[in-house]
């Protein structure tokens, strides 16, 4: 099993719909949670960064944590045709081997 | 500021040859660290360098190898290909100062193809 599972996709949804992107993980040392964008052809670009369980808003974008249930969320509202990329979920444990452990990624296309 | 810039952007090369990839962290930034991104593996992590030391390193073969500069520049290796090296390497840069803050901004990536 891996350390982080995401859903796989790919995901197509229409203008305007809300959507939800969706990472379990397994390793209770995870402590920083983040979600990147990466568009074709382009490195990872960081969209939220979280420590804590809760949420946390930037603009359209919503990252929700639930370190008891393992589980962390991107929310898009009012998505756009822009925001078609491979969203990644990326976590982080504390202390001196703070290397990231990504998700596999989910393809999401936004439609016109 | 100036973000992450990798080069080069695109290598084709054949297998058994060797190569070397450079990044140029942000300015400031004293960490660096290099990825493989695969479709069937995902974002893999290969090592980490902080003042010209490694001080993390993922399960690659030891073909991979990296090496960090006094100027926070990284350079990574990779000797005697094989056609399952054919990634996009990405190079990531952050400060390391404040483990709450300090994430990691990545450059666009040197795209190799080997034949």
């Amino acid at each position: 099993q891996k350390e982080v599972e995401q859903d796989p996709g790919p995901l197509s949804v229409p203008e305007g719909a809300i959507v939800s992107l969706n990472c379990t993980y397994s390793n209770s040392a995870f402590q920083y949670f983040m979600w990147y964008r990466q568009y074709s052809r382009k490195g990872p670009e960081l969209l939220m960064y979280t420590y804590s369980s809760g949420n946390k808003e930037d603009g359209r974008f919503t990252a929700q944590v639930d370190k008891s249930s393992k589980y962390i969320s991107l929310f898009i509202r009012d998505s756009q045709p822009s925001d078609s990329a491979t969203y990644l979920c990326a976590l982080q444990t504390s202390g001196s081997a703070r290397q990231l452990t990504f998700g596999s990624g989910t393809q999401l296309t936004v439609l016109p | 500021k100036a973000g992450v810039t990798q080069t080069p952007r695109y290598l084709i090369k054949t297998r058994g040859q060797q190569v070397t990839l450079s990044c140029s962290p942000i300015s400031g930034h004293r960490s660096v660290s290099w990825y493989q991104q695969t479709p069937g593996q995902g974002l893999q992590f290969l090592f980490e360098y902080f003042s010209e030391t490694q001080r993390n390193k993922g399960n690659f073969p030891g073909r991979f190898s990296g090496r960090q500069f006094s100027n926070s520049r990284s350079e990574m290796n990779v000797s005697t290909l094989e056609l399952g090296d054919s990634a996009l390497y990405l190079c990531a840069s952050r400060f390391l100062r404040d483990q709450r803050t300090d994430t990691q901004y990545f450059g666009p990536g040197t795209r190799l193809t080997v034949l």
